[in-house]
């Protein structure tokens, strides 16, 4: 079963522009969700964890229970910012991480 | 970059031959875990172990097979049954519970 849905697979915005990467999840119980993000030739690595409630460079991701939600924002975003972004899903059972297909964000001049 | 480290960064091999992939970290974490990254698909986790000695299958653990003999390394064999191995593979640690996952390089296999 589908446990972190990223409906987007592909993402253009303009500088400046507000950005919002959609991250949708199924989980039972009390999950713990991440934004990864994957810059050209770099590892994969921890942007942001729900539960840390920190902005980290300029996004947010707030965990909507209601809606089984997290999605990831930016009010103003950078050229910097073009990257893949996997949302993801850590249950408290078995240790085990469930990621998202990725949207990969490009960031227009 | 240092903590967690995978080699070799490409590797080429026929149909048929078995392939191990390496995965070293000294972050002293307990928990370890091979993906595989296609194009569209995102991660897809393969094997993970929550301690020496002990592992478990993940979502696509069929044509692989993994060993944690150590703490501090997690190969990878893809045998021959994996029926399309040629992907990207990464390796990932963490200190357990649910936590910050830090991944490897990552390992290209290219099966021919």
């Amino acid at each position: 079963a589908q446990r972190v849905t990223q409906p987007e697979k592909l993402l253009s915005v303009f500088k400046g522009a507000p950005v919002e990467l959609k991250c949708n999840y199924s989980y039972s119980g009390s999950p713990e969700l991440f934004w990864y993000v994957q810059y050209s030739r770099q590892r994969l690595q921890l942007l942001l964890r729900h539960i840390s409630r920190e902005s980290i460079k300029g996004f947010t991701a707030d965990l909507n229970k209601g809606e089984t939600s997290f999605h990831l924002k930016k009010p103003f975003a950078q050229e910097e910012d073009s990257a893949m972004y996997y949302c993801a899903l850590s249950g408290h059972t078995g240790n085990q991480f469930y990621f998202g297909t990725g949207t990969s964000l490009t960031v227009i001049p | 970059d240092g903590g967690i480290t995978q080699s070799p960064k490409y590797l080429f091999r026929k149909e048929g031959q078995n392939v191990t992939l390496s995965c070293e970290q000294n972050l002293n974490h307990d928990a370890m875990y091979w993906y595989r990254q296609d194009p569209g698909q995102g991660l897809r986790l393969i094997y993970y172990s929550q301690i020496v000695n002990d592992f478990q299958k993940g979502d696509i653990a069929e044509g692989y097979s993994v060993s944690r003999e150590k703490k501090e390394s997690f190969p990878l064999t893809v045998t021959s049954a994996q029926k399309n191995p040629t992907a990207f593979y990464l390796c990932a640690s963490s200190s357990g519970q649910g936590g910050e996952q830090y991944f490897g390089p990552g390992t290209r296999l290219t099966v021919t």
